[in-house]
């Protein structure tokens, strides 16, 4: 199994531009979210996703969507791209409710500059 | 809102000493992990806890849940030098903490 697999590792923005960060599981998870993380703010949650063709909004949305066409797959769009939008992004997956803890399993992040 | 707070922020530590990060979080929750990131890695997590009074214990590191006091905590035993990282709490999965950055000198 690969887990959480992420990409890009690294990407550099003009400010305006759009972009797409992929993540994809392999391990059957129902939970799938996006964090950033900015030094000294710990990891913000920026969308969720409970299940295929189910999203929501977390603490930091402004800016990005999501959406969950299949199980395995959850991209974040940056739709113009703001030099505060620079940061780590981090994808997570987990079992849902009935799965026992709900631990989160996580990518290994995207270093994200906006110039 | 949830808020979630780790303290200390940042604590350096010498080997072989014991200490505690705590984490207090504003809603009612008995859902409450913690995970570990190392210098420029990705997380992984640690314990799982999910009832009041949970205890796990792993090696030198153990976690607790007091879900009335909104309080869990991370005890450390013995540090060693391996167990410098960053360590968060998240609670009801998705909130996080602001971490704490522990550094063990030998």
């Amino acid at each position: 199994n690969a887990g959480v697999t992420q990409t890009p590792k690294f990407q550099v923005l003009k400010t305006g531009q759009s972009m797409t960060l992929q993540c994809a599981q392999d391990m059957n998870h129902e939970y799938m979210s996006w964090y950033r993380q900015d030094p000294g703010m710990g990891l913000r949650l920026i969308h969720y996703s409970v299940g295929a063709g189910i999203t929501d909004q977390g603490e930091v949305p402004n800016g990005y969507n999501v959406s969950r066409s299949t199980t395995e797959d959850f991209p974040l769009r940056l739709l113009s791209a703001a030099p505060s939008q620079t940061s780590v992004y981090f994808c997570a997956s987990s079992y849902g409710p009935e799965g026992g803890g709900e631990k989160l399993f996580f990518g290994s992040g995207t270093q994200l500059s906006v110039l | 809102e949830l808020k979630v707070e780790q303290n200390p922020l940042f604590l350096s530590m010498q080997e072989g000493k014991n200490y505690t990060i705590y984490c207090n979080y504003s809603t009612t929750s008995d859902r409450l992990y913690w995970y570990r990131q190392d210098p420029g890695k990705s997380l992984e997590s640690l314990f799982v806890l999910l009832s009041n009074g949970a205890v796990k214990q792993e090696g030198r590191l153990m976690a607790s849940l007091d879900t009335k006091a909104r309080l869990s905590t991370l005890h450390i035993t013995a540090a060693v030098h391996d167990l410098s990282a960053t360590y968060f709490c998240a609670v009801d999965q998705f909130y996080f903490g602001t971490g704490t950055s522990l550094t063990v000198i030998p």
